[in-house]
């Protein structure tokens, strides 16, 4: 079954500290991976793409395919990076995404 | 970057009734899709909306229930027919390509309760 699966509902980390939100995916196939994000009252935005392997924001994410997992990563989180947080597959060039269920992080002060 | 609106923002319906949900972007864009994502769940494609033919419906969605119209390369509309509270949910409409290849742009939302 295709499916994308973050296990966090809810993180919550001190300004400063590491931020790791784990996204595991099933796919059969060769998938395209994004993580998109949801500002508070703002729509939901691409973040990053694992294929142009880029630092947006702070961010990376490194796409394991032994693990079958992309997993989006931060060395020192900011307050402003309090959002909900979604990882997305879909096959190459399909544009038919399947969502993961999203993980709210919250950076405390 | 497309710009994209949807209308109405918010809306309250009565069950059995229908709402239609309109879409428009800014520019014309070769793929628009609506999902749905349910309280506290994913959002899962209902549907990819093609220009001048029928929509393309995903697994478990029904034009009789999701009717999609889309005249022409910038405006599509998204009917809920006969509702039930079950379809309490953000319908969202998005576009593509959203500036990189693969990725999409979307709409705020619509957020629909039905009682």
């Amino acid at each position: 079954a295709q499916r994308v699966t973050q296990p966090e509902k809810l993180l919550s980390v001190f300004k400063g500290a590491p931020v790791e939100l784990k996204c595991n995916y099933s796919y059969s196939g060769s998938p395209e991976l994004f993580w998109y994000v949801q500002y508070s009252r703002q729509r939901l935005q691409l973040l990053l793409r694992h294929i142009s392997r880029e630092s947006i924001k702070g961010f990376t994410a490194d796409l394991n395919k032994g693990e079958t997992s992309f997993h989006l990563k931060k060395p020192f989180a900011q307050e402003e990076d309090s959002a909900m947080y979604y990882c997305a597959l879909s096959g190459s060039g399909t544009y038919k995404y399947i969502f993961g269920t999203g993980t709210r992080l919250k950076v405390l002060a | 970057s497309a710009v994209i609106s949807q209308k109405p923002s918010r809306d309250i319906c009565q069950r059995g009734t229908s709402l239609t949900i309109q879409c428009q972007v800014d520019s014309q864009v070769t793929m628009m899709f609506w999902y749905r994502q349910q309280p506290g769940q994913s959002l899962t494609l209902i549907a990819t909306a093609n220009q001048g033919s029928e929509a393309t419906y995903e697994s478990g969605f029904v034009i009789d229930k999701f009717p999609i119209s889309r005249p022409n390369l910038t405006f599509s509309t998204l009917t809920v027919s006969n509702m039930s509270p079950e379809d309490s949910s953000i319908y969202l409409c998005s576009v593509g390509p959203g500036g990189p290849p693969d990725t999409q742009y979307f709409g705020p939302g619509t957020r629909l309760t039905v009682l």
